[in-house]
């Protein structure tokens, strides 16, 4: 079964340093997602991506957060200054379809994002 | 505005005994339903999807949920419970095409 792909698996960096997280989405879907897990705490949407631009983003997803989509395969979370309270699990996560549809959202398995 | 409730944090079962799990919501139109798992280092697997028509959907590895819009749950259940189940699961409900999750249900099995 087609998998949604994270890398990597787990992220250490310095607090002001700037880091991209990799998605490669199922290869025929065509919305895109993150969401994070800061530990112990529920999972919450960052930000929805379709037809190259941003479809909906929550207030987590401030102006130090962007995604893009860089080529026909790649989805990346880029955050420009980590701080100290950025450190989760981000989970990228796509569908075939939008909202409102009979199919589910598929999730990768995570980056464990640690800022120092 | 949309909220899912997971009234319990952790439960533990015993191997063999029968399992459900709480979820509540806050929707104000028809809600589009979900249950994930996630195993330790691992991310979210969907387990089952709710989306219209039988109010008892079954999913993979023996779980179903029941939708009852009276009560506005969507418990999660299965009659077996094997060790291999122990988990966190997340119940899930889909606002404008993202999901708003509970905070999760920890389910510990003793042998």
């Amino acid at each position: 079964e087609p998998e949604v792909t994270q890398t990597p698996s787990h992220q250490v960096t310095q607090m002001g340093q700037e880091v991209i997280l990799r998605c490669v989405p199922i290869s025929n879907h065509l919305y895109f997602y993150w969401y994070r897990q800061i530990l112990g705490q529920k999972v919450e949407f960052l930000v929805s991506f379709y037809n190259n631009e941003i479809s909906e983003k929550s207030e987590i997803f401030d102006d130090q957060f962007s995604v893009e989509r860089p080529d026909g395969s790649n989805f990346t979370l880029k955050i420009r200054s980590t701080k100290l309270e950025d450190s989760a699990m981000y989970f990228c996560a796509s569908s075939g379809q939008g909202g409102r549809s009979n199919q589910p959202q598929h999730f990768g398995d995570g980056t464990r994002l640690s800022i120092l | 505005a949309q909220s899912v409730t997971q009234p319990d944090i952790h439960i533990t079962v015993s191997e063999g005994a029968s399992l459900e799990l709480r979820c509540n919501y806050s929707y104000g139109a028809t809600p589009y339903l979900f249950w994930y798992v996630q195993s330790p280092g691992q991310g979210l697997q969907l387990l089952l999807k709710y989306f219209s028509g039988d109010t008892l959907v079954q999913g993979i590895k023996g779980f179903e949920a029941e939708f009852k819009r009276s009560q506005s749950s969507f418990n999660l259940r299965k009659p077996s419970v094997h060790w291999s189940d122990a988990a966190e699961y997340f119940c899930a409900v889909e606002k404008g095409g993202n999901l708003i999750f509970g905070k999760g249900t920890k389910l510990s099995v003793k042998p």
